[in-house]
């Protein structure tokens, strides 16, 4: 058990450009869920796949964010045509089996200047 | 939108004493968890207490869960300085995900 994985661990970009993020989960969870986080507050949910199905998306998650999962193994979160207000961290978890206790990532902290 | 709601927002005392967090709900829930979360990591799972249960126990922690009141406790006993962290509590209510409060800050003066 290595741990999730986020890479990287911080990215720095200006308005207008699209980032991607990587979360490797811990290798035998089927479950990989993504939240964000702005300063002060608790995570907020995103979007979750079981193995590579992603199965609900949370509201917050505009036309501009997309993530993917292939073959069930690592995902990718991309946000295209950044603003500030995506600043923030971006935390991915695993877990096997749904809802068990959740294996955080140290997480992606954005800042769109 | 944040399913819990912590109290107190943020909280100090000193080494030694009893550190008390407090969470509210609003749906119903199968089991309820607490996340401890160290300034720029990410949250690190402390405890999970079902629907059936009323109170928990790990190491220094409590943990009591009120269903008729939709509300949790977590207790720290003998807080030391390496508890210094942000809680959060994080209920199943709203389907196949977990929906975290906005959390209390906890800071053990040494």
């Amino acid at each position: 058990d290595t741990g999730v994985s986020q890479n990287p661990r911080h990215k720095i970009t200006k308005r207008g450009q699209n980032v991607t993020f990587r979360c490797d989960p811990i290798s035998e969870h089927n479950r990989l869920y993504w939240y964000r986080q702005t300063l002060g507050q608790g995570p907020e949910f995103l979007t979750y796949f079981q193995n590579e199905a992603q199965l609900e998306k949370s509201r917050l998650l505009s036309d501009r964010f997309s993530a993917e999962r292939p073959k069930g193994s690592f995902s990718t979160l991309e946000i295209q045509r950044t603003e500030q207000g995506d600043s923030a961290m971006y935390l991915c978890a695993s877990s096997f089996p749904q809802l068990s206790p959740l294996h955080f990532g140290n997480g992606t902290r954005l800042t769109v200047t | 939108s944040q399913q819990g709601e912590e109290d107190p927002q943020a909280l100090s005392i000193q080494e030694g004493e009893n550190a008390t967090m407090n969470c509210s709900y609003k749906t119903s829930i199968n089991n309820l968890q607490w996340y401890r979360q160290n300034s720029g990591r990410g949250l690190v799972h402390l405890i999970l207490i079902r629907s059936n249960e009323r109170e928990k126990h790990s190491g220094r922690l409590r943990v009591t869960l009120d269903t008729s009141k939709k509300s949790s406790s977590l207790l720290i006993t003998a807080s030391r300085a390496a508890d210094t962290a942000s809680y959060f509590c994080a209920t199943d209510g709203y389907g196949n995900k977990l929906v975290f409060g906005a959390g209390t800050i906890l800071r053990v003066k040494s």
